[in-house]
């Protein structure tokens, strides 16, 4: 099956700092990704769709300031949190989907700011 | 406005007990409607897709069907280790996006 990873799984940083969460398709090339975040009970909210080599397209609401999102590659995407709040703190998950319409889900980071 | 809804949110049963999970919606276009499960702390896996009403697809003990308004997963003789939260995602026609419901937490006991 299609295999999406996440790295790191979690993290704890200061308020004030930046932080980057790398999205891998491990076994398909991803033309599109997304990134969605979690709260504690709730179901996935999208932030952010990317598509390789273009500009990513937030969701309203979304400050793509502070989230940034980068699609560099066909199996590789990043979401930077800049200047990270404690209300940042979240569940983000990428997603993934290749030539086959079907969304693949990473396992998620954990983001814990102090 | 896209509203997709499940139900009920939270349904416990007794192993062996079959039961079925609900997944309502009302979207402008529907492109395609998605099941996932989802473990404590971790990324929804991916169950089915179905595309049109009248459709059904298999899996072990899981069984999803679609009409034009709403969705079914049922859950024959489950076991404790189908205990997890079940998501449904509509796919929008127009953008592609997924909009997922809440969620039905399953917990299944021995």
């Amino acid at each position: 099956g299609a295999v999406v990873s996440q790295h790191p799984s979690w993290v704890i940083c200061k308020s004030g700092t930046s932080v980057k969460i790398e999205c891998r398709s491990l076994d398909f090339q991803a033309t599109t990704m997304f990134w969605y975040r979690q709260f504690p009970k709730q179901s996935l909210m999208l932030m952010a769709t990317s598509n390789e080599g273009s500009k990513a397209t937030y969701e309203q609401g979304v400050e793509k300031d502070k989230f940034l999102i980068n699609h560099a590659s066909l199996t590789l995407s990043t979401l930077t949190v800049t200047s990270a709040h404690p209300e940042d703190s979240s569940f983000y998950i990428c997603s993934a989907r290749g030539v086959v319409n079907e969304q693949f889900f990473g396992p998620g980071t954990r983001l814990t700011v102090l | 406005e896209d509203q997709v809804t499940q139900s009920p949110e939270a349904l416990r049963l007794q192993e062996g007990e079959s039961s079925s999970l609900n997944c309502s919606y009302t979207v402008s276009g529907l492109r395609g409607l998605f099941w996932y499960r989802q473990d404590p702390g971790k990324g929804p896996e991916f169950l089915f897709t179905l595309y049109s009403a009248g459709e059904e697809k298999e899996k072990e003990r899981l069984k999803a069907t679609l009409t034009k308004k709403e969705s079914f997963l049922h859950i024959t003789a489950p076991k404790p280790e189908d205990s997890a939260t079940y998501l449904c995602a509509v796919q929008l026609s127009n953008t592609g996006k997924l909009i997922f419901g809440q969620g039905t937490t399953l917990q299944v006991k021995p």
